[in-house]
């Protein structure tokens, strides 16, 4: 699987768009570029998704680069509600299960 | 729907006791997964499961124990606890490669503490 390299951190003002930033240079052809949250200390949430093409979900929007090897995940309107651990996966999809989730960036929402 | 649960939410073990903690889950899902998660640092993959009966290694199997004898659960034994195994352990549940696979659901967590 693809190492992911992410800031350890990050803040953003309430209301305005969070974007957070993830490199995976080693991807290969086949793997995809997955987003997951954890707040506080819940579980992940799983948030979105992608392979090559731009992917918008209610959550967010994920945007990935032509070459593959970086991509950012955007909340449009960040709430207080938005403050998490943000994780970026990289893993081939279907009959892969192991999902490694690095350390992450820790998004700080201020009011 | 409860989703996915954990049974106990916490626990404190002295170094050689054994223990096993529980996984459930109504949603129908055909793989099951154990985390541990360390202070500041993300998930680690202990064992998962692809359908009842079915047991394989994650990325830090060693110590633990799994078993999946019906599909809506999922156990994790530690035969004989150590004090490295202090952790919060989360159980996930997804479906079948194909159908959604891509977003696993987890179960709130149990924090272990081994002394």
């Amino acid at each position: 699987d693809a190492k992911t390299t992410q800031p350890p951190s990050m803040d953003c003002a309430e209301g305005r768009a969070a974007n957070l930033p993830c490199n995976h240079s080693t991807i290969s052809g086949n793997e995809y570029v997955y987003w997951y949250r954890q707040i506080h200390s819940q579980g992940p949430q799983y948030i979105i998704h992608g392979l090559k093409n731009n992917e918008t979900n209610e959550m967010a929007s994920l945007i990935i680069t032509e070459d593959r090897k970086s991509s950012t995940l955007i909340l449009p309107h960040a709430t207080l509600r938005d403050t998490a651990v943000y994780y970026c996966i990289v893993r081939v999809e279907y009959n892969n299960n192991d999902m490694r989730f690095g350390a992450g960036t820790r998004l700080t929402v201020k009011p | 729907n409860a989703g996915v649960t954990q049974t106990p939410k916490f626990r404190v073990l002295k170094t050689g006791q054994s223990m096993t903690l529980l996984c459930a889950q109504d949603m129908n899902h055909e793989y099951m997964y154990w985390y541990r998660q360390d202070p500041g640092m993300g998930l680690r993959l202990i064992h998962y499961s692809v359908g009842e009966g079915t047991t394989a290694k994650g990325e830090v199997p060693d110590g633990y124990n799994v078993s999946r004898l019906k599909k809506q659960n999922f156990l994790l034994g530690l035969e004989s606890a150590a004090p490295s195994q202090t952790s919060v352990y989360f159980c996930a549940s997804s479906y079948s490669g194909g159908l959604r696979d891509y977003e696993q659901y987890f179960g709130p967590g149990t924090r272990l503490t081994v002394t």
